[in-house]
């Protein structure tokens, strides 16, 4: 089953401890990005990537580091979490990161809804 | 910054009457999506629209989009109970940074 899968799903951590969310797709896609969900806010992107080895800063990079090793993984580390980093946080990914040559779908993970104490 | 703006950003029917969503943008788009979220729930893409395109159909889902104006509908026919959620467009700017860009949503309730 085609899927994007991230973890963890729920959780509180403290101000400064580190931590990361993984995410791991199956559809061999080129494009994998980040977005954090707030009330109001709807969907702002973090990073995104076009390839292994690839990242550029999305609209709301602050407080995030992203690596992508391998083409099915995107880890998002938060290395000094804070409060403000409290919110609903989404991976995606499709072939190549546009609509321009195929249906430019983005499939998403369930989300990982983090609370920074 | 944002480049779509949906509106209305809440909107409640009853289960058969039509459901119509607008989306406005500020920059010269490749393309449109429109993404559904069930709450708390990741989202899922219902249909493309390119900019060389006026009008799409998607099973009961219509979409139109106008360049000039820069905005896009979404009109749901036939609305049903399991049609509540909320409705996103994302577009994909010319600028070529490979961005899909996100509005705020609208919350659509379908009552039974």
């Amino acid at each position: 089953e085609a899927q994007v899968t991230q973890n963890p799903r729920y959780l509180i951590t403290v101000t400064g401890k580190k931590l990361t969310v993984t995410c791991s797709q199956n559809m061999n896609h080129e494009y994998m990005s980040w977005y954090r969900q707030d009330p109001g806010l709807g969907l702002r992107q973090i990073y995104y990537s076009m390839n292994v080895e690839v990242t550029d800063k999305g609209d709301v990079p602050e407080g995030y580091k992203v690596s992508r090793k391998e083409k099915r993984n995107f880890p998002l580390i938060l290395e000094s979490p804070s409060p403000n980093q409290t919110s609903l946080y989404f991976c995606a990914s499709s072939l190549d990161g546009s609509g321009r040559t195929n249906t430019g779908e983005l499939f998403f993970g369930e989300g990982s809804r983090l609370t920074v104490l | 910054s944002q480049q779509g703006e949906e509106d209305p950003q809440a909107l409640s029917i009853q289960e058969g009457e039509n459901a119509t969503m607008n989306c406005s943008y500020k920059t010269s788009i490749n393309n449109l999506q429109w993404y559904r979220q069930n709450s708390g729930r990741g989202l899922v893409h219902l249909i493309l629209i390119r900019s060389n395109e006026r009008e799409k159909h998607s099973g009961r889902l219509r979409v139109t989009l106008d360049t000039s104006k820069k905005s896009s509908s979404l009109l749901i026919t036939a609305s049903r109970a399991a049609d509540t959620a909320s409705y996103f467009c994302a577009t994909d700017p010319t600028s070529g940074t490979y961005k899909y860009i996100f509005g705020t949503g609208t919350r659509l309730k379908v009552l039974a």
